[in-house]
């Protein structure tokens, strides 16, 4: 069956560094969502790619889609604290909205 | 405009009993989902329904688990004879429709089977 793999698995970085976790899929992703997950919470959208390539900013935050659409990336420009949580790739490919998630990778951030 | 609702948020359960998870989605929402995560891990899909029908169940265990979205009222995840390995926080999301897009998720109950 499909697998997403997101690495790494968990990173600490100090405040003000910066942070990629990157998603690897065994086969060709339909559409990508970016998930967050904060300590002891829920999975809240980040966003959506769907275009070969396609990058899209939200203030600090960078996604991009492969060309292939078989990966994508999330990358974190200065970290805050606030930034802490499990950063969640999520492949929509197959029935409806089913969405099959990657592993994961929890970012620590500290002063 | 209240979010996705689940209750109980927490529920203790001994080894043998039944535990119920209800999920009432967003106003407006027809679908719904089921989702696992085992501590430290990521969330795998279980089913997925509208009113009155399971779409999609391939991810939940052949025994024991079932799942229902009535009419009226709220969808319910049921897991029979619970064992250890059931403990595990259990998230239902919701959408608008069946097209691709954004899940709306609850905060999750969060299951501990003594």
């Amino acid at each position: 069956g499909q697998q997403v793999m997101q690495i790494p698995q968990y990173q600490h970085v100090q405040e003000g560094e910066d942070f990629t976790t990157y998603c690897n899929s065994s086969t060709t992703l339909s559409n990508i969502q970016w998930y967050k997950q904060r300590p002891g919470g829920h999975p809240v959208f980040l966003i959506q790619l769907v275009k070969s390539g396609e990058v899209k900013k939200q203030k600090r935050l960078t996604f991009q889609f492969g060309e292939a659409k078989k990966n994508s990336s999330l990358h974190i420009t200065a970290t805050q604290t606030t930034d802490v949580g499990t950063y969640f790739c999520a492949d929509t490919t197959g029935t409806a909205s089913k969405l099959t998630f990657g592993t994961g990778t929890r970012l620590q951030v500290t002063l | 405009n209240a979010g996705v609702m689940q209750n109980p948020r927490h529920l203790v359960r001994r080894r043998g009993q039944e535990a119920r998870l209800r999920c009432s989605p967003m106003k407006g929402h027809s679908h719904v989902y089921w989702y696992r995560q085992l501590p430290e891990e990521g969330l795998k899909f279980m089913v997925y329904l509208q009113k009155e029908n399971i779409i999609d169940e391939s991810g939940m265990p052949k025994e024991r688990f079932s799942a229902e979205f009535p009419k009226e009222g709220p969808s319910i995840l049921r897991i029979q004879q619970v064992v250890r390995g059931d403990s595990a926080a259990y998230f239902c999301a919701s959408s608008p429709s069946a097209v691709h897009g954004e899940l709306f998720f609850g905060e999750g109950s969060r299951l501990t089977v003594l």
